[in-house]
């Protein structure tokens, strides 16, 4: 059981270039949630998935896309990048039903924007 | 509006001798409490959780935590303290009212250095 698998682990951009943050659970996980990372900031979420075809904005969504066409698969677009999305990026998921389940988190995306 | 608090940035502490990290929430309704550990270049790993019932809550790895509803507190500690257990730790709150979500809010984490 894989868990969350997210790729890239690492990646540099420039200013103004796309990218995709992929990230997939195998845990048949309804909920799927976008988090960034920035030091002493704690984690924000940016968007998240009640079910395939379901999205929705949370906390810092300016600057970011999302799409969840399967159960599995959510991955995070980046249109314009900038500066200040310089940060780790966490996927995580957690089983539909009860909402007092742990969310379960993948090892993360460093991202740097130069 | 939901917050959650961790008012240190560091604690400090002896190998072998007893820890907490201090937690403080607000929700409107009933919280959802959970503990969280994050490992160098590693995502979050879950530790225990608080629903309802018993105030003292054990997880993994000989952590417990306590929740004090009068004091809207729910800290972190373990009785014997390891070098291995030199981690961010996060504080995270789910209101009940936002079950159909999912949605956590996190405290800024406070960084446990146990030292040999």
């Amino acid at each position: 059981n894989a868990g969350v698998t997210q790729t890239p682990k690492f990646r540099i951009l420039k200013i103004g270039q796309s990218m995709t943050l992929q990230c997939t659970q195998d845990m048949n996980h309804n909920y799927m949630y976008w988090y960034r990372q920035d030091p002493g900031m704690g984690l924000k979420l940016i968007y998240y998935s009640v079910g395939a075809g379901i999205t929705d904005k949370g906390e810092v969504p300016n600057g970011y896309n999302v799409s969840r066409s399967t159960t599995e698969d959510f991955p995070l677009r980046l249109e314009l990048a900038a500066p200040s999305q310089t940060s780790v990026y966490f996927c995580a998921s957690s089983y539909v039903a009860a909402s007092n389940q742990p969310q379960h988190f993948g090892d993360g995306t460093r991202l740097s924007i130069l | 509006a939901q917050s959650v608090a961790q008012p240190e940035d560091q604690v400090n502490v002896a190998e072998g001798n007893p820890l907490t990290v201090k937690c403080t929430y607000s929700v409107s309704g009933n919280p959802y409490l959970f503990w969280y550990v994050q490992y160098p270049n590693r995502g979050l790993q879950f530790l225990l959780k608080y629903i309802t019932g018993d105030n003292l809550v054990k997880g993994s790895y000989g952590f417990e935590a306590e929740f004090n509803k009068s004091q809207t507190s729910f800290h972190l500690k373990k009785p014997s303290a390891l070098v291995s257990d030199s981690a961010l730790y996060f504080c995270a709150v789910r209101d009940a009212s936002s079950s159909n979500t999912g949605k956590l809010i996190f405290g800024q984490g406070t960084t446990l250095q146990v030292k040999p």
